[in-house]
Parts: structure tokens; C-alpha cells; sequence
């Protein structure tokens, strides 16, 4: 199975500023890696699919990027409904997997 | 407008049986993947099963085979997750999503399942 390694694991910061999440394969996916929001008591939401693709209705100031093994997401200027928790997951082979997620909290 | 509506999560003792509904609309089932996804209270997301447009093809996570069974009624535009010999740790909130471009792009609200006697 591909182990996904997210980082941090949680992040303090304040709105307006730029936040950036790293996700790491434990091998290649290729550009098979997507990112979800989440925020508490609610379904996950998708962000981007295939690393760099903006799910439609997304802001864009959120924006992915990377192949192979190292991905991030970044949130250029956050904003107070971004305060939530973050998962990457590869869809390169099954089983997919997701990364231990990473909460975004106000600073 | 998309949506995936679960039912049937309940409380359910150790080694019992529990069969998940997943309600699809305002897109065209038939032609998607479909997987469920759990998440066990206060931790990540943990990828389940998964099944192909047609339902010919599924796959399951360790954790979940010989014990789920996933399955689909095209006819009726609805996902289904047999799960048996339940175990604490199936404990969770499951979630159907549909699957495209290798990513889940629509979520249910989920089904709390709850293994204990």
C-alpha cells in the first residue's frame, strides 16, 4: 500500500496569510493526488484532483501542485472559513490512501 | 444538484451484520465509480471499498475483506456496503462518494455505524 505523509500536522496562522501543506508517497502517483477540506461535524469537500486541478465552485486562491512523490496545497491569503483540516489521498493504486491531515487553526 | 443521501447506520454488538444504503441523484449513477470511506471519531479518513460504474470490478481495503461486501442497483441508483463479523473498531461514520478522475468528488453527510454491546 502507498503511505501518504502530510505536514504539519497542524498549523496556526492568521487571516491573510499564505499557508502551504505538503504531502509526501511513500512511491510515485504520478499526478494521482487529491486534496479535501473538512470542517468539524461535516462531510470532507473536495479542493483539487490530479494535483493541480481546481474542483469546480473552489476558490482560487487555493492551489496545488507536484508530481511523483511531493505535492503541496497552498492557500494563498486565508480567509476565516478556511480554517478547517486538510487531507491529501492518492488515487495512483488501490487501496487509496489518505494523509493523517493537517488542521488549519486560527493563530 | 448532486446528492448522495446514506441510511441504515445503527448500533449494532460485536459480530453482527449491518447493511448501508447509499441514495445517488441529480447525476447520472450508472456511469460513475462509487466508494465508501469511514472515518473512526476524532481520527483521519480511511478509504473502504469501491466499486466500477458497471459493478463488475470492486476493491476492497484489508480491513474490510472477507467481511464487506460492496455492491450497486444501477436500476435503482443505489450503493450498498454489506458489512458482517463487525468488530469495535468498525466503529465510524461511512461515507459514500463517487469516484472520478481518481479522487472522490461528491460526499454524502455520512452513517454513524457503531459496533458495541
Amino acid at each position: 500500500d502507498i503511505q501518504m505523509t502530510q505536514s504539519p500536522s497542524s498549523v496556526s496562522a492568521s487571516v491573510g496569510d499564505r499557508v502551504i501543506i505538503t504531502c509526501r508517497a511513500s512511491q510515485g502517483v504520478s499526478s494521482w493526488l487529491a486534496w479535501y477540506q473538512q470542517k468539524p461535524g461535516k462531510a470532507p469537500k473536495l479542493l483539487i484532483y490530479a494535483a493541480s486541478s481546481l474542483q469546480s465552485g473552489v476558490p482560487s486562491r487555493f492551489s496545488g501542485s507536484g508530481t511523483g512523490t511531493d505535492f503541496t496545497l497552498t492557500i494563498s491569503s486565508l480567509q476565516p472559513e478556511d480554517f478547517a483540516t486538510y487531507y491529501c489521498q492518492q488515487g495512483n493504486s488501490f487501496p487509496l490512501t489518505f494523509g493523517g491531515g493537517t488542521k488549519v487553526e486560527i493563530k | 444538484e448532486v446528492q448522495l443521501l446514506e441510511s441504515g447506520g445503527d448500533l449494532v454488538q460485536p459480530g453482527g451484520s449491518l447493511r448501508l444504503s447509499c441514495a445517488a441523484s441529480g447525476f447520472t449513477f450508472s456511469t460513475y465509480g462509487m466508494t465508501w470511506v469511514r472515518q473512526a471519531p476524532g481520527t483521519g479518513l480511511e478509504w473502504v471499498s469501491g466499486i466500477s460504474a458497471g459493478g463488475g470490478t470492486t476493491y476492497y481495503a484489508d480491513s474490510a475483506k472477507g467481511r464487506f461486501t460492496i455492491s450497486r442497483d444501477n436500476s435503482k441508483n443505489t450503493l450498498y456496503l454489506q458489512m458482517s463479523s463487525l468488530r469495535a473498531d468498525d466503529t465510524a461514520i461511512y461515507y459514500c462518494t463517487s469516484y472520478v478522475s481518481r479522487s472522490l468528488h461528491y460526499w454524502g453527510q455520512g452513517s454513524l455505524v457503531t459496533v458495541s454491546s
